[in-house]
């Protein structure tokens, strides 16, 4: 079974540069969060949606961070413009919605803005 | 609220050592709990979960029981490899479909 597919694995870009992470969840998972993961701040919750609707986006750092999901395979986050400080690995996990969930993550997308 | 206290890292153990790494959770309800890992490089991999009080946990030799009066689920391992380094997060989920993590703990095992 193919699990949460993440892309780019990893980007290397300059300071400015828009960035463009996307992101295909496990089929027939209603909900998909975005996490970014750094040294100094541990494992931070992004943005979460529920049947493709954002539920919970208090956790975007500020407004050149954007995520949509168009549709339920399919979801992006946009750094634009990108900083140096925004260079972290960057997680799209998947849940189903039942009684009791289990969230499945992606390898995630290494990002380094220089 | 809801939210997860585990342990500070990094943890450093030699071969076959026991390990355990504490957890404890604040939460409204009944939550379920969970143990993953992150293996260096990789994203975080469920290893084990529990969902009612009482209930043990069990993966790869990992256990953890949940313990509602000591609003408590520690993970254990009898004799740790060198393969288990790696970091492991405690986590609950509770209504709504929310996921809460700890920071992470860091494991090392040394031959």
């Amino acid at each position: 079974d193919a699990g949460v597919i993440q892309s780019p694995r990893h980007e290397v870009t300059e300071m400015g540069q828009e960035v463009t992470l996307r992101c295909k969840p496990i089929s027939g998972h209603n909900s998909l969060f975005w996490y970014r993961q750094t040294m100094m701040r541990g494992l931070e919750l992004l943005i979460y949606f529920n049947n493709n609707v954002p539920i919970d986006d208090s956790g975007m750092p500020e407004d050149r961070f954007s995520a949509k999901m168009p549709n339920a395979s399919f979801s992006t986050l946009k750094i634009q413009p990108s900083e140096p400080r925004d260079s972290a690995v960057y997680f799209c996990a998947s849940s189903p919605d039942r009684v009791v969930n289990t969230i499945y993550f992606g390898e995630g997308s290494w990002l380094t803005v220089v | 609220g809801n939210s997860v206290t585990q342990m500070e890292g990094p943890v450093t153990l030699s071969e076959e050592a026991f390990l355990t790494i504490n957890c404890t959770y604040t939460a409204t309800g009944y939550p379920s709990l969970f143990w993953y890992v992150q293996y260096p490089g990789e994203g975080l991999q469920l290893l084990l979960k529990a969902t009612k009080a009482d209930d043990k946990g069990s993966n790869k030799g990992f256990e953890a029981t949940y313990r509602k009066e000591t609003t408590s689920f520690h993970l254990e391992k009898g004799s740790v490899q060198v393969s288990d380094s790696a970091v492991y997060f405690c986590a609950l989920s509770n209504t709504g479909n929310q996921f809460y993590f700890g920071t992470g703990t860091s494991l090392t095992v040394i031959p």
